[in-house]
């Protein structure tokens, strides 16, 4: 069974970078999509990005320029940088997989990570 | 971006009813439209995806329809665990975009 986890820090301040990890169990990072999603109750769900093959990633263009990805094969995570951050990034923060041939669907997420940006 | 309309906002039903969700694209996403579900305190479940297909251990009752630009998800015979949230999703292009979502409550 898949599993992934997220972690890292529940509060962090205005104009600081927030980095989160995706420690992922069951498969391996070398093969599908490996998304981030964040959700705030006034704007829904919203894609940050995915990071897929040997690093690559995409990412959604409103965040584009404060966005990157990483992956470390050799422990199975792969993580997000997000800087400059203000009270608009106060969100729950999802890590979760897309199955390339299901038309890329999310079909393992995290619990999800409360995140607050606050001084 | 692709822009997806997803609707009613919520809805109000009975054990027993049959529901139907809508989602609308602007442009066409061929069949690459996925349906979730969530909980309160939870992480979205996947139930649908390329349009139409029941993901693994889903129960039947869930079905789904559309290509292109009109979408739908079907709940036949609503069971109490079946009131949540609904969002559709579009991953034919990036960005990848999410539906509104559709509350699904207890008449």
């Amino acid at each position: 069974q898949v599993q992934l986890q997220e972690s890292g820090p529940g509060l962090v301040k205005p104009s600081e970078t927030l980095s989160l990890t995706c420690s992922v169990s069951g498969d391996s990072i070398t093969i599908y999509h490996w998304n981030w999603i964040r959700q705030t109750p006034g704007k829904g769900l919203e894609w940050i990005g995915y990071i897929y093959d040997s690093g690559s990633f995409s990412v959604h263009p409103s965040l584009k320029g404060r966005v990157t990805m990483s992956q470390d094969t050799s422990r199975n995570q792969f993580s997000l940088k997000l800087t400059s951050l203000s009270a608009a990034d106060t969100a729950v923060y999802y890590c979760a997989r897309g199955r390339r041939g299901f038309a890329y669907a999310l079909d393992f997420w995290g619990q999800g990570i409360l995140v607050t940006v606050s001084s | 971006d692709i822009q997806v309309t997803q609707s009613p906002p919520s809805l109000s039903a009975s054990v027993g009813d049959r529901v139907t969700i809508t989602c609308r694209t602007d442009q066409s996403v061929f069949n690459y439209l996925n349906w979730y579900q969530q909980k309160p305190g939870q992480a979205p479940k996947l139930l649908i995806y390329g349009a139409s297909n029941l993901q693994n251990g889903v129960p039947s009752r869930f079905t789904g329809s559309g290509a292109g630009t009109d979408f739908a998800l079907s709940i036949n015979s609503l069971q109490l665990e079946d009131f949540a949230t609904y969002f559709c999703q579009q991953t034919y292009t990036n960005p990848i975009v999410f539906g509104q979502g559709t509350e699904v409550v207890l008449k």
